[in-house]
């Protein structure tokens, strides 16, 4: 079975840039999750789709940040225009959809972003 | 506000010393405690689930056990493959929270 899939894996811009980060999540999950870790501090909870719907966009930084999921399956993350302190390594993560007790995520490798 | 400690920041650990991570939590409405494994350049690799205190799950030299405020993560006679960042997670109500891990190094 494949799992949660992300890329670009690296990727360099210029301040002022756009940049998208896709994630393809693992077939039939439909809680996908996107993190990011700055500068080496602990990761970041951006934001939480169930199936297509944005469940949670708490941890999203600014308006410069616009996350979708295309019908549920994978999903994007677009920063416009990226800023220095957006660098950092963006995490995709997955988890099936059950019941009331939650179930662990499995994480994809991570998007290095580095602005300059 | 739920909230993820874990302790140490580091460790260094000889081979064959037996030592145990925390994680101190916070949480109304816990759904579930989870530990993860990191290595440098890759994502989070799953290892353990908790759901209520006095709960414990091992997987070779690992063992995670929790409380109602803290679990623990005991690493028994580690090994140099052993290194990594170990992640502390909680589930509340929808998302994951993490805190700031610990790094462990295993010397031969």
């Amino acid at each position: 079975e494949a799992g949660v899939t992300q890329f670009p894996s690296h990727s360099v811009i210029e301040k002022g840039q756009t940049v998208t980060l896709r994630c393809d999540p693992i077939s039939g999950h439909d809680n996908l999750y996107w993190y990011r870790r700055v500068m080496g501090k602990e990761i970041k909870f951006l934001l939480h789709f169930v199936k297509e719907s944005k469940q949670d966009e708490s941890g999203m930084p600014n308006n410069r940040f616009l996350a979708e999921r295309t019908g549920g399956t994978y999903s994007t993350l677009k920063v416009q225009p990226a800023e220095l302190e957006d660098s950092g390594v963006y995490f995709c993560a997955s988890s099936p959809l059950v019941g009331r007790q939650g179930t662990e995520a499995f994480f994809g490798q991570g998007t290095r972003l580095t602005v300059v | 506000e739920d909230q993820v400690t874990q302790s140490p920041e580091a460790l260094r650990l000889q081979e064959g010393e037996s030592s145990s991570l925390n994680c101190s939590y916070t949480v109304s409405g816990l759904r579930g405690l989870f530990w993860y494994r990191q290595d440098p350049g890759k994502g989070p690799e799953f290892l353990f689930t908790l759901y209520s205190a006095g709960e414990e799950k091992e997987k070779e030299r690992l063992k995670a056990t929790l409380t109602k405020k803290e679990s623990f993560l005991h690493i028994t006679a580690p090994k140099p493959e052993d290194s990594a960042t170990y992640l502390c997670g909680l589930r509340s109500w929808g998302k994951f929270q993490f805190g700031a891990g610990t790094q462990v190094v295993v010397t031969p």
